[in-house]
């Protein structure tokens, strides 16, 4: 199993839409995740932070599961601006040391 | 908010010449930067841990001296890539911890595009 995995779509979906994105992470004593944002040929930019259960941010909610050891990040009400590719990332070692990225999810909002 | 600062952003060289990248903390101190590459569509990969003062980390299968990571000062760590060839051609990210209170926050450098001729 990989250390974190991805579907990485591409998600194309409206203007409008609501979309969601899993990401499973194998270290089960990982205690904090975080969403990033990359467009393409860019820098990652932090998106959210999630350290209990979830997160929410306006249009953005994360949610940790960790008996299943997965997080989603769901997007509301999409934006032409959303597109990008979101990585789900994990501290391997409980802090910034070393993360581990997952391959990213790409999402295409459509008008 | 905390800058860094990454040059060049695209290089095209060569094979067989050496390629210096910098990363630069603006407005803070970095003891500790981080150096990953991304071929497309792919993660991310941590290639090495740059620690001011001292040697860096590399991760495993990251050749030390191909990777030549320097960090002499708090604010700037440079990667030379040593005798570049066709396959090192990537994407290269550095980033850096900034403590802010009791938290540690990743700020990432804009990417280094190198094309190996």
């Amino acid at each position: 199993r990989k250390e974190v995995e991805q579907d990485p779509g591409p998600f194309n979906v409206p203007e409008g839409a609501t979309v969601a994105f899993n990401c499973t992470y194998s270290n089960s004593a990982s205690q904090s995740f975080f969403w990033y944002r990359q467009d393409c040929r860019k820098e990652p930019k932090l998106l959210m932070s999630v350290y209990s259960s979830g997160n929410e941010d306006g249009r953005f909610t994360a949610q940790l599961n960790r008996a299943s050891q997965y997080i989603s990040l769901l997007i509301r009400d999409s934006k032409l601006s959303d597109s990008a590719t979101y990585l789900c990332v994990v501290p391997f070692s409980g802090g910034y040391n070393k993360l581990i990225f997952g391959a990213g999810t790409r999402l295409a909002v459509h008008p | 908010g905390a800058v860094v600062s990454q040059h060049p952003s695209r290089v095209i060289c060569k094979s067989g010449t050496s390629v210096k990248i910098e990363c630069r903390s603006l407005d803070f101190q970095a003891t500790t930067m981080f150096w990953y590459r991304q071929f497309p569509k792919k993660s991310l990969m941590l290639m090495a841990t740059s620690n001011e003062g001292s040697k860096a980390t590399y991760e495993q299968g990251v050749e030390k001296d191909k990777f030549l990571i320097n960090h002499a000062s708090l604010t700037l760590s440079t990667l030379t890539v040593t005798s570049a060839h066709p396959e090192d051609s990537s994407f290269y990210i550095c980033s850096a911890l900034k403590w802010e209170g009791a938290n540690e926050k990743l700020f990432f450098g804009s990417g280094t595009q190198l094309s190996v001729l």
